[in-house]
């Protein structure tokens, strides 16, 4: 069956414009997470969500990043006025309810601010 | 504050060798320890994990060893093989039936020389 989908996988895009980044999780998953990798680093939380709500936005990184899901299903992952340090790869990932079900990541899309 | 710290950084290990990659971490709630897998290019996949009532898990050449009071866990590769060069991470997590918001360590690039 169709895996996470991550959309666009590459973004170029020069300081202080706006991105979108699309996830697609796998149909039937409630909960939806967003992580950020860095070059060669580890994997940086971002939000989850459940559902269509967010219990946990612990991990943006400032109030220029937001998400939204939407039926339960597609989020979007919005950084405004993007600057240089923003450059990453950012994954996507879902996951069935249960207990510590494992996590499903889409390929990610690599974000470059010029 | 880094909860689940991983070393090496990177490793170099002849075709046939045992690659070792150690985890330690320092939340005591966490109950629940996954290894993820990444190629290049690609989002992470669960490798294999383990629950801390036992203290090692097989799963073919992948076995995983986990030592509750000095709050480590390791990945050992037997019989390492040029297709299992990837980057490994570590990660943990607790009991939720919600969701699964793993805390990821910093990643292991191996590289299996044949």
């Amino acid at each position: 069956g169709a895996g996470v989908s991550q959309s666009p996988s590459n973004k170029v895009t020069e300081k202080g414009k706006d991105v979108e980044l699309r996830c697609d999780p796998i149909s039937g998953h409630t909960a939806l997470y967003w992580y950020r990798q860095s070059l060669g680093q580890g994997l940086e939380f971002l939000i989850y969500f459940q559902g269509n709500s967010a219990p946990d936005k612990s991990g943006l990184p400032s109030d220029r990043f937001s998400a939204e899901r939407t039926g339960g299903s597609v989020s979007t992952l919005t950084i405004q006025r993007t600057q240089q340090e923003d450059s990453a790869v950012y994954l996507c990932a879902s996951s069935s309810q249960g207990d510590n079900s494992p996590l499903h990541f889409g390929n990610g899309t690599r974000l470059t601010v010029t | 504050q880094q909860q689940v710290k991983q070393s090496p950084q990177s490793l170099i290990v002849q075709k046939g060798g045992i690659s070792i990659i150690n985890c330690a971490y320092e939340n005591t709630a966490f109950d629940y320890f996954p290894w993820y897998q990444q190629f290049p290019g690609k989002g992470p996949a669960l490798l294999i994990a383990i629950r801390p009532d036992v203290s090692e898990k097989k799963e073919g050449r992948f076995t995983i060893s986990f030592n509750k009071s000095a709050k480590q866990f390791s990945l050992h590769i037997m019989d390492s093989q040029p297709g299992d060069s990837a980057t490994y991470f570590c990660a943990a997590s607790k009991r939720n039936n919600a969701g699964n918001m793993l805390t990821f360590g910093g990643g292991t690039r191996l590289m299996v020389k044949p």
